[in-house]
């Protein structure tokens, strides 16, 4: 099983600031596989990007990926109030899907 | 728009069989792989496990003695049966919609559409 790490577990930002969130796999991943989801409380997951680096449709520009082997980046260029949240990561080799255990974007 | 509802009961007893199901509309349930996914509150995300419209499936292999999921096409809905639950398997369970499948290929686009969540306890 992969196991996905996220780093750090909480980031404390301003509004308007960049935001920087990694995620580093045990072994290898093809980035065909990787996604990023953004959750709110009470709510779902939502998927950001997926193929490490394409956004899903309805998403800002101002949400990037990046990344490629163990090491993966979700970068929010300047974060807007509704980006204060949880954003995990997911890949999805040889048929076994996991997920990192988060990071959370809080107001500073 | 595609949609997904979990249905079930909220409520189940110690080693007995959890039970649910999970509707999509607004869209066909052939040509993708479907997942469901739990959350015990609080904590992170954990994947139970996919299947297609054949009945192909991949189960996390730390539940798989303990999961069946199953697929019903005329009614666009697929289920989740996980049974000799605990306490541990307390947690909001989601369907969503995972990998697209054609012409013998699947190409991952993940998990893009989500229900909003079902709270299942473990209680006697």
């Amino acid at each position: 099983e992969i196991v996905m790490t996220q780093s750090p577990a909480t980031l404390s930002l301003s509004p308007g600031e960049r935001a920087t969130l990694s995620c580093r796999a045990s072994q290898s991943v093809s980035s065909y596989y990787l996604s990023w989801y953004q959750q709110k409380p009470g709510q779902a997951p939502r998927l950001l990007i997926y193929g490490a680096s394409t956004r899903a449709t309805g998403i800002p520009a101002r949400f990037s990926g990046s990344g490629s082997g163990t090491d993966f980046t979700l970068t929010i260029s300047s974060l807007q109030p509704e980006d204060f949240a949880v954003y995990y990561c997911q890949q999805d080799y040889n048929f076994l899907l996991t997920f990192g255990g988060g990071t959370k974007v809080e107001i500073k | 728009q595609v949609q997904l509802q979990e249905s079930g009961p909220g409520l189940v007893k110690p080693s007995e069989t959890l039970s649910l199901t999970c509707t999509v509309s607004g869209g066909s349930i052939s040509s993708y792989y479907w997942s469901w996914i739990r959350q015990p509150a609080g904590k992170g995300l954990e994947w139970i496990g996919r299947i297609y419209i054949s009945g192909s499936t991949n189960y996390n292999p730390s539940l798989k003695s303990r999961v069946t999921m199953s697929v019903d096409t005329s009614k666009n809905q697929f289920s989740l049966r996980l049974s000799s639950v605990t306490a541990a398997d307390t947690a909001v369970y989601y369907c969503a919609r995972d990998s697209y499948c054609s012409g013998g290929s699947c190409y991952p686009t993940g998990l893009d559409y989500w229900g909003q969540g079902t709270l299942v306890t473990v209680s006697s």
